[in-house]
């Protein structure tokens, strides 16, 4: 069957630190991967999405990049973390479009 | 703005009651998923619609999907404070790999 895991589940970070959140797959190949910030209680906001190894979308122009270096690993990072960065990051991922998504447990980000 | 519009934002109904959740957008979508997410967890798929005019029921829930595939909607019928949650709707543009969200309708089921 296949899982998905995000980690760290919390993480408290100084604003000018660096980030790096990791997801990874299994029991799936060539997934279609995706990262999502969500504010308390709304919805989804697109950040990145992959549809292969080193095949990255960016949704929004902002301080946060993404690489995917292995077919089932997404990375999301910042070089320098700012206080609106903090947030509910959570990773997805789906076979085809327009099939369903399996999230992982998402991390609780807060830049202090 | 968002592509995808839910309406309303917050909904509080007594058990019993019955409920609906709009999702519109001006863009045409391939399918539209519905999601429903609980406090510090991922959310979970609910249904996904694929046809103009499709309706799927899921015991008291009712989705529809409108006939141009621009809009769905979610009905509870009788609603339970196990319903008590953060209703998502998510859609697939045509030919697109994006999953984009919708604002999120937070329904309150008081006992």
């Amino acid at each position: 069957s296949q899982t998905i895991h995000q980690w760290p589940a919390t993480l408290v970070q100084p604003v000018g630190s660096p980030l790096s959140l990791e997801c990874t797959v299994e029991g799936t190949s060539n997934p279609n991967l995706y990262w999502y910030r969500q504010a308390a209680g709304r919805g989804l906001q697109l950040l990145f999405y992959s549809v292969g190894i080193g095949q990255i979308s960016s949704e929004v122009p902002q301080n946060l990049s993404a690489s995917r270096p292995q077919d089932r690993q997404f990375i999301l990072s910042s070089k320098k973390l700012l206080l609106s960065d903090s947030g509910f990051y959570l990773c997805a991922w789906s076979v085809l479009a327009g099939t369903e998504a399996f999230f992982g447990q998402g991390t609780r980000l807060t830049v202090v | 703005t968002q592509l995808l519009e839910q309406s309303p934002q917050f909904l509080s109904i007594q058990e019993g009651e019955n409920l609906t959740v709009y999702c519109n957008s001006s863009s045409v979508f391939s399918s539209l998923q519905w999601y429903r997410q609980e406090p510090g967890e991922g959310p979970v798929l609910l249904v996904t619609v694929v046809t103009g005019g499709e309706v799927k029921k899921l015991k008291r829930l009712t989705f529809q999907f409108g006939d141009a595939r621009k809009d769905s909607s979610l009905h509870i019928t009788a609603a339970q404070p196990g319903d008590t949650g953060l209703y998502l709707c998510a859609g697939f543009k045509a030919a697109g790999n994006k999953l984009t969200f919708g604002g999120g309708t937070r329904v309150l089921v008081k006992p």
